[in-house]
């Protein structure tokens, strides 16, 4: 399958500080790409959908000025998580997928604990 | 919410077959039924989909139900690196774009054991 790829895998960061994650697929152009948030012991939670060159669209309850998303490019998506606090830290995981294809593929996942 | 069932535990002995099964009874005519699984702090790994038909791939099974209700995904030979919270996903097309997210249920933790 095609390849996304996620950086940092893990990151720890003091609250009130800002923190930037990268998803990027790697053999394939992504024009559509999907954030994640994941608690643990739970599922995941969809927070957004964002199209190259187009604003994300947020899912209800989720912030959109607390948790910026950048889609500049058909390889790179990016999601800033603004001001973190203690409660923001979770698994957060990206998925893409090309017009073309029916199936999204998903990164590895970031680590995010805020202290 | 997620349009799905599924049962939240199974176990499976290594080298056995194992079936897991989901019920979408609201599926819509254009809707596909996809599944992930998500082994422990990974991000999910796609399996298989599928419209009406049962489809094969070097991974899995997937049977299908012909009202389309609800369908089964089948591991032949399970092994303990199966081990993982297996998602059932009806697709989801909003909008007048086709952005096709994925809403995840709760999903259903197998462990295949020696």
């Amino acid at each position: 399958g095609a390849v996304v790829s996620q950086h940092p895998s893990w990151v720890i960061c003091k609250s009130g500080t800002s923190v930037k994650i990268e998803c990027r697929s790697l053999d394939f152009q992504a024009t559509t790409m999907f954030w994640y948030r994941q608690f643990p012991k739970q599922s995941l939670m969809l927070m957004a959908t964002s199209n190259e060159g187009s604003k994300a669209t947020y899912e209800q309850g989720v912030e959109k000025d607390k948790f910026l998303i950048n889609h500049a490019s058909l390889t790179l998506s990016t999601l800033t998580v603004t001001s973190a606090h203690p409660e923001d830290s979770s698994f957060y995981i990206c998925s893409a997928r090309h017009l073309m294809n029916t199936e999204a593929f998903f990164g590895q996942g970031t680590r995010l604990t805020v202290v | 919410d997620a349009k799905t069932t599924q049962p939240p535990s199974m176990d499976c002995a290594e080298g056995r077959a194992a079936n897991l099964p989901c019920n979408h009874s609201t599926i819509s005519g254009n809707e596909y039924v996809y599944w992930y699984r998500q082994i422990h702090s990974q991000g999910p790994q796609y399996i298989i989909h599928g419209l009406k038909n049962n489809e094969t791939n070097e991974m899995a099974s997937l049977i299908i139900t012909e009202d389309r209700k609800s369908s089964t995904l089948i591991l032949p030979h399970a092994t303990l690196r199966d081990t993982a919270v297996y998602y059932c996903i009806v697709r989801v097309i909003t909008g007048s774009g086709n952005t096709g997210k994925l809403i995840f249920g709760q999903g259903t933790t197998l462990q295949v054991k020696p």
